[in-house]
């Protein structure tokens, strides 16, 4: 079974803070993504990257970035910290395939409270 | 630009009862449809897909979801449900074109299956 794992469930931080997210799949999956979701938004994607190092902005990338070092992590970083970025943040990766490059497989959530 | 308009935010139903979770999208392009599952306290399952060929998908779980082009829409049905269905429900677009094209999430629609 695909695993993605998220490195905490919850998490509290303060204004200004830099924040890391850290998610990891045991899959060998090529595409990684982060989506933040919000309630009546849906899920938006943040960033999107499809192999190591490299890295594609998605609809919300202000305030955020990311580094993706080894194929199976995928971090998310809060540059400094505001109480707008309070939401939950979902990690997925998916394999790469000829026509489509959606996420399959998430983890089960970081819920961000920023005070 | 693609969009997606879930168009019930909640839907109630009675265990046994038939269910259909409505889902429109707008594109000026051709397009591949999703539906996603999220169980309370978990990330997203994938559920089915529309890439091409037969209008009516099947996906896990006993639903299933038929693309109208003319209507530009893509419903999730269930002849029964069960309670263990209760969960969050979102539909998803993306345009069919070379390279990556960012998915497009609704805004979900709660479903809560009753005894």
């Amino acid at each position: 079974d695909v695993k993605v794992t998220q490195s905490s469930r919850y998490l509290v931080k303060r204004t200004g803070e830099k924040v890391f997210l850290e998610c990891v799949q045991d899959m060998d999956h090529e595409n990684m993504f982060w989506y933040r979701q919000d309630p009546g938004l849906g899920l938006r994607l943040i960033y999107f990257s499809y192999d190591v190092k490299m890295k594609e902005k998605g609809d919300i990338p202000e305030g955020y970035s990311v580094s993706r070092e080894k194929k199976e992590r995928f971090s998310l970083i809060l540059e400094s910290a505001s109480t707008n970025q309070t939401s939950m943040y979902l990690c997925a990766s998916s394999y790469w395939d000829r026509i489509i490059h959606q996420p399959q497989h998430f983890g089960d959530g970081t819920r961000l409270s920023i005070l | 630009a693609q969009s997606v308009t879930q168009l019930d935010s909640q839907v109630p139903v009675f265990e046994e009862a038939p269910v259909e979770l409505r889902c429109n999208y707008s594109s000026s392009v051709s397009v591949y449809l999703f539906w996603y599952v999220q169980y309370p306290n978990q990330g997203l399952q994938l559920l089915l897909k529309y890439l091409s060929g037969s209008t009516l998908v099947k996906g896990i779980n006993g639903f299933e979801a038929e693309f109208n082009k003319s209507q530009t829409s893509f419903h999730l049905r269930k002849p029964s449900v069960h309670i263990s269905d209760t969960a969050e429900y979102f539909c998803a677009v993306t345009r069919v074109s070379g390279g990556y094209n960012k998915l497009i999430f609704g805004a979900g629609t709660r479903l809560a299956v009753h005894p």
